[in-house]
């Protein structure tokens, strides 16, 4: 398995301000993700996390409002840049090894509160 | 695209009584299929998985199988328990390992 940390655990944050969420894995992992749960809402991926390249966003998803760094591969962030209310969610970073079809650990999720 | 879907509602049975929630998916060709579990307070994980037709998974005594004439990897548990409360996931992968998720269940448990 897989010991995943996300910072903060959550926050409450003013309209118009940027908060940058932090995962560390206890291993390299191949593939990191961004996944975004809405209250009452299923788990919707923003983007996989690329190490030592831009992320790779889905649709709906863009750089300028989700930008994502990976330095190596056990540590990535995601910021929500210039946050509204909409984007009050839990944010949570999964991980998965080396091989393909292999597990996806989650982290804990950050539950951001936007007023 | 890929999707799934589940059952709308939540879902609440006494204890030793028989569960089942229903997931249904449509994709293109055949793609692996999990149920994730999220219990109070903690984090997402892995229940079960199957990666191809008519494979069951099975854990914790839960099972599942993958039905490709109906589409569908309904989760069953023969006799749940007050800690198996919980809220379920079903989820497909796609292309490069993305996971696409239903919109979940809770489960609640009464003794």
């Amino acid at each position: 398995s897989a010991v995943i940390s996300q910072k903060p655990s959550r926050d409450i944050c003013q309209r118009g301000t940027s908060l940058t969420i932090q995962c560390q894995v206890d291993s390299q992992v191949t593939m990191m993700f961004w996944y975004r749960q809405q209250p009452g809402q299923s788990l919707t991926l923003i983007a996989t996390a690329n190490q030592g390249s831009e992320a790779t966003y889905e649709s709906g998803f863009v750089i300028d409002k989700f930008p994502i760094s990976r330095p190596n591969l056990t540590f990535s962030t995601l910021t929500v840049s210039n946050m509204s209310p909409e984007d009050s969610s839990i944010y949570l970073c999964s991980v998965q090894r080396w091989t393909p079809n292999d597990e996806q650990f989650f982290g804990p999720g950050t539950r951001l509160t936007v007023l | 695209g890929d999707s799934v879907t589940q059952m709308e509602g939540p879902v609440t049975l006494s204890e030793e009584a028989f569960l089942t929630i229903n997931c249904t998916y449509t994709a293109t060709g055949y793609p692996s299929l999990f149920w994730y579990v999220q219990y109070p307070g903690e984090g997402l994980q892995l229940l079960l998985k199957a990666t191809k037709a008519d494979d069951k998974g099975s854990n914790k005594g839960f099972e599942a199988t993958y039905r490709k004439e109906t589409t569908s990897f309904h989760l069953e548990k023969g006799s749940v328990q007050v800690s198996d409360s919980a809220v379920y996931f079903c989820a497909l992968l796609y292309g490069n390992n993305r996971l696409a998720f239903g919109k979940g269940n809770q489960v609640v448990v009464i003794p």
